[in-house]
């Protein structure tokens, strides 16, 4: 079954330093997300981007953060400059979009960044 | 975005049949209900979707009454494999709605025993 990935799997950065999160999401799929999910509270989500723009983004996505589609297969997350509150889970997700169908969102397996 | 209300925990034993039940009194004529399943350290699965009266699927069962105002989630005899937080979205599931960002809840965290 395909599946989204994501890499990589823990990583831990000093505090000012940027950080680039990787994803592939699901080759078929033409909607993609990244959330982020603090230790112990909800998933909230951060950015959604179609067609190579962003479509939707939250608060919480700020000047400091950045997505890129580079290349056909990957789907990237910068943070410019960490700051300690940015440690989370960062999860990407994938949607097929086709007609007909409802908002089943693919979920990456997530990224967990330490700011130290 | 309609507001939705569920339990925060449940408990369960190994071989139940596991209901949860998510309120949602504002849900719009096109919201769909969808439910997802997140384990520890890692991203949320999605379970199963409905508009209304019962969905089916490998994993779960979903029941929505005719007003809509409610759905259940119903997991026939969870295993231990089933602890996990499960939360229950509204939103538009078509179109370009359809796309838009999940909202999640807090979920409902169901602790299966032995």
């Amino acid at each position: 079954e395909p599946e989204v990935t994501q890499t990589p799997s823990h990583q831990v950065t000093q505090m000012g330093q940027e950080v680039i999160l990787r994803c592939v999401p699901i080759s078929n799929h033409l909607y993609f997300y990244w959330y982020r999910q603090i230790l112990g509270q909800k998933v909230e989500f951060l950015v959604s981007f179609y067609n190579n723009e962003i479509s939707e983004k939250s608060e919480i996505f700020d000047d400091q953060f950045s997505v890129e589609r580079p290349d056909g297969s990957n789907f990237t997350l910068k943070i410019r400059s960490t700051k300690l509150e940015d440690s989370a889970m960062y999860f990407c997700a994938s949607l097929e979009a086709r007609t007909g169908l409802g908002n089943e969102q693919f979920f990456g397996p997530g990224t967990r960044l330490t700011v130290l | 975005l309609a507001k939705t209300t569920q339990p925060i925990s449940m408990d369960s034993y190994e071989g139940q049949e596991v209901n949860i039940t998510c309120s949602h009194n504002n849900i719009a004529t096109n919201d769909y209900i969808t439910w997802y399943q997140q384990f520890p350290s890692q991203g949320p699965r999605f379970i199963i979707q409905g508009y209304k009266t019962k969905v089916t699927n490998e994993v779960a069962s979903l029941f929505i009454p005719a007003d809509r105002k409610s759905s259940t989630l119903s997991l026939p005899r969870v295993s231990l494999s089933d602890t996990a937080v499960y939360y229950c979205l509204v939103g538009g599931a078509l179109g370009d709605t359809g796309r838009r960002a999940l909202t999640f809840g807090s979920g409902t965290r169901l602790q299966v025993q032995p």
